[in-house]
Parts: C-alpha cells; structure tokens; sequence
C-alpha cells in the first residue's frame, strides 16, 4: 500500500511567520502534490513535482513555495502566512502523471 | 459550465439502502475517472478508477461510465453507517491534469 505521510495533523502559527509543511511517500513516485482544500471550494492545486529540484505552479500558487530535494520528500513552504491560508493542506503523490494520486491525512493549519 | 459538478449533499440514507452518487462533466476529453472516499479529518483514499465506458464492480461499489452523456456514477449496495463520508469524483484531462468534483457528504442513518 501507499503510504504518504504528513508531518503534522494540526499547526497553529502566527500571521507573518514562515511556515514549513513537510510530506514524504514510500513508494518512489515520481510525482508529487500540494494541495488545499476549504469547504464550499474543493481542492484546489497549489504545486507539484514531477522529478527532484522539479516544480510546476498549480492553480493557486501565490504566497507559497515548494522544495523538493530527495524523491520521498516535498515541503510546501508558507513564505509570510497570512490568515486566507488557514486551510487543511493534503500532499498527494503518483508514479505518473496519467495514475491516480494517492493522499496523506492532511495538516489544518490555523494562521492567527 | 464548470468542468465537473458534483451535489455537494448532504444525503441522507437508511442503512442497507442502495445509495448512488454521480458527477456531471463538460469535457469530452476526459480519459478516466476516480472515485475517492473521505472520512472526516482524514485525506482522500482512493475507492476506484476505470477508463472505459460501462461498469466496474468491486465487492459493494460499482462504478460506472457513461460518455456519451458526460456522466458518472457511483452505486453503493447494502450501505453501512462506516460509508458515511464524503465521495469525490475526479476525471483526467488530456493535459495530465486531475480535475476533482467538490464531493457530496453521504450519511447512512443507523
């Protein structure tokens, strides 16, 4: 099975910080998502990756970064989180771009 | 015309009922299609996909396509009240792209 882990459930941060989202999968896909989903809005496509130091802009790119240095591995970085980020956050990843994605359990992160 | 829409719910069924969600879609091009089951405070998990017309079976869920009328569904027999949860449909475009519905919540009432 694929696992794709989060590392944390719930964050609280404060407005103006930089926030770091980290997520990891084991079964070597080769892409990688982050995502944000709010009631009313669905999930929306923030970025992803599709190869080490790789990243594309999704739908919603403005006010974060991502990284992707090892192959498990993609950070979503809050570069000044700002409260319209408070959000549950979900990672995906997927062996192509053309397969299903698999999801984590998802990070609600409070911004106050 | 939104690309995919989905009845955001809730419903509401007995239990052992058979339930049955769908998603609408407005671009022929669309190749497969998913479905994704959410518990609360939980990520998507992954249920079924199929890439062709007609209908695919997996123990009580049943999937099915139909493309020429753009529209998509989900069967669910002998409901139990551990299906409540919200199902997402989600379709890929030729341009590699998963376009996911916003989901209908679906309780089954004990």
């Amino acid at each position: 099975d694929v696992k794709v882990t989060q590392s944390s459930r719930y964050l609280v941060k404060r407005t103006g910080e930089k926030v770091f989202l980290e997520c990891v999968q084991d079964m070597d896909h080769e892409n990688m998502f982050w995502y944000r989903q709010d009631p009313g809005l669905g999930l929306r496509l923030i970025y992803f990756s599709y190869d080490v130091k790789m990243k594309e802009k999704g739908d919603i790119p403005e006010g974060y970064s991502v990284s992707r240095e090892k192959k498990e591995r993609f950070s979503l970085i809050l570069e000044s989180a700002s409260t319209n980020q408070t959000s549950m956050y979900l990672c995906a990843s997927s062996y192509t771009l053309r397969q299903p994605q698999h999801f984590g359990d998802g990070t609600r992160l409070s911004i106050l | 015309q939104k690309e995919v829409e989905q009845d955001p719910g809730p419903l509401s069924v007995p239990e052992g009922a058979i339930v049955s969600l769908n998603c609408t879609y407005s671009n022929s091009a669309f190749q497969y299609f998913m479905w994704y089951r959410q518990y609360s405070r939980k990520g998507p998990e992954l249920l079924m996909y199929t890439y062709s017309s007609g209908n695919k079976e997996d123990g009580r869920f049943t999937a099915q396509v139909d493309k020429s009328s753009k529209y998509i569904s989900l069967f669910i027999r002998d409901s139990q009240p551990s299906d409540s949860a919200t199902y997402l449909c989600a379709m890929l475009a030729r341009d590699d792209k998963i376009i996911f519905g916003k989901g209908t919540r679906l309780h089954i009432l004990p």
